[in-house]
């Protein structure tokens, strides 16, 4: 089983619709989560990070289920802009270093 | 402030031979980090230094990768002898802290003929 799992997607949605995305993990000790976002032929930046009470900005909310180990991404209000690969991403306590999903791709048209 | 810089930005070489990459850190940030990303694949985890030290480079795939941060600035990423599966992208980040937000450079785009 992969560290990290998205759906590769592509997820394909009109311009206002609402979009969630899902990531799994493996590793029950991972700590910290984030949501990164990565533009064609572009570097990743990070779009959000994930908190255990969950948190919103804007249209993006994320949440965190330790229990059932996923964390999620809901977009509200699609727009073009929003185009591009939503990557997982998290770490552990023993190494600290970054493990990343393979990415969703979402493409919002007009 | 100059963000995390990569150089070059894309070389195309032939199988065999040597190829240098260079990651310039933001400033201040004691964490910095090599990933790759093969063509369809995710972004794999290479190494992590913090200052001069390699904190972990679990991610390095063989003895053909070398990378070094001497006085704790800018690294370089050496792959010798170069083989036509290291094509990709090497992405450097820089963080201030462990797990903490991860700054990327363009990446240097790798290409083995």
């Amino acid at each position: 089983r992969k560290e990290v799992e998205q759906d590769p997607g592509p997820f394909n949605v009109p311009e206002g619709a609402t979009v969630a995305f899902n990531c799994t993990y493996s590793n029950s000790a991972s700590q910290s989560f984030f949501w990164y976002r990565q533009d064609c032929r572009k570097e990743p930046k990070l779009l959000m990070s994930v908190y255990s009470s969950g948190n919103e900005d804007g249209r993006f909310t994320a949440q965190l289920n330790r229990a059932s180990q996923y964390i999620s991404l809901l977009i509200r209000d699609s727009k073009l802009s929003d185009s591009a690969t939503y990557l997982c991403v998290l770490s552990t306590s023993r190494d600290n270093d970054m493990r990343f999903g393979a990415g969703t791709r979402l493409t919002v048209k007009p | 402030e100059a963000g995390v810089t990569q150089f070059p930005s894309h070389s195309v070489i032939e199988k065999g031979q040597t190829v240098t990459l260079r990651c310039d850190p933001i400033s201040g940030h004691d964490n910095l980090y090599w990933y790759r990303r093969v063509m369809g694949k995710e972004i794999k985890f290479l190494l992590h230094f913090v200052k001069e030290s390699k904190q972990d480079e679990s991610g390095m795939p063989n003895n053909r990768f070398l990378a070094e941060r001497t006085g704790g600035t800018y690294s370089t990423l050496k792959v010798q002898p170069a083989e036509l599966e290291d094509s990709g992208v090497y992405f450097c980040a820089s963080s201030q802290r462990v797990a903490g937000e991860l700054f990327f450079g363009e990446g240097s785009r790798l290409t083995v003929l």
